[in-house]
């Protein structure tokens, strides 16, 4: 069990442009989320996909934003026309369950993405 | 909808002197609360967690922190500040009522250590 990674560490595109992030949960997690975390703020939730059904979305997220958990494993959240406001961390977190001490959520090391 | 204050952004403290991060919620249920540390370039790692047992958490690294739920509090200390305390905490919320369990956090406190 390595914990939850990201990929790319680190984001740098122009505006306009899409990207597209990636989560690897813990393997037997069944819960992922997503968070955006700005300077000096601390993180906002996103989304969460209980196994590949994504269950929820903040209103943070716009059109231009889409997430998907093909099979309940590796997430990807895709930005399209990226917009400088959209510089931020991009944090992925996975829990075992929903409830009792399993519903504890393991971040990862984050994406961070910056639009020039 | 819950949510969490956390006054103060950057905090400092002596080493070797007390530690206290300062963090009052408001829910409409009993919630469940978290605080979480932040390395530089690293993710949030569980410091303890608060989830209706008792009422006086102890986490991890010499933290604890004590849930009074006549205060709406859940402040977070530590009795002797080390170097590598420095980091940036949040503290965070959940709705156990609610299917979700995703977290709303503070804005954060950025700790330095004063040698």
């Amino acid at each position: 069990d390595t914990g939850v990674s990201q990929n790319p560490r680190h984001k740098i595109t122009k505006r306009g442009q899409n990207v597209t992030f990636r989560c690897d949960p813990i393997s037997e997690h069944n819960r992922l989320y997503w968070y955006r975390q700005t300077l000096g703020q601390g993180p906002e939730f996103l989304t969460y996909f209980q196994n590949e059904a994504q269950l929820e979305k903040s209103r943070l997220l716009s059109d231009r934003f889409s997430a998907e958990r093909p099979k309940g494993s590796f997430s990807t959240l895709e930005i399209q026309r990226t917009e400088q406001g959209d510089s931020a961390m991009y944090l992925c977190a996975s829990s075992l369950g929903t409830s009792g001490p399993s519903y504890e959520q393991y971040f990862g090391p984050g994406t961070r993405l910056t639009v020039t | 909808a819950q949510s969490v204050t956390q006054l103060g952004s950057h905090v400092s403290v002596s080493e070797g002197a007390l530690v206290l991060l300062r963090c009052n919620y408001s829910s409409s249920v009993p919630p469940y609360l978290f605080w979480y540390v932040q390395y530089p370039n690293q993710g949030l790692q569980l410091l303890l967690k608060y989830t209706s047992a008792a009422t006086l958490v102890k986490g991890i690294n010499g933290f604890e922190a004590e849930f009074k739920k006549s205060e709406t509090s859940f402040h977070l200390t530590k009795p002797s500040a080390h170097m590598s305390d420095a980091a940036e905490y949040f503290c965070a919320v959940s709705d156990p009522e609610e299917g979700n369990n995703r977290l709303a956090f503070g804005k954060g406190n950025q700790v330095v250590v004063i040698p």
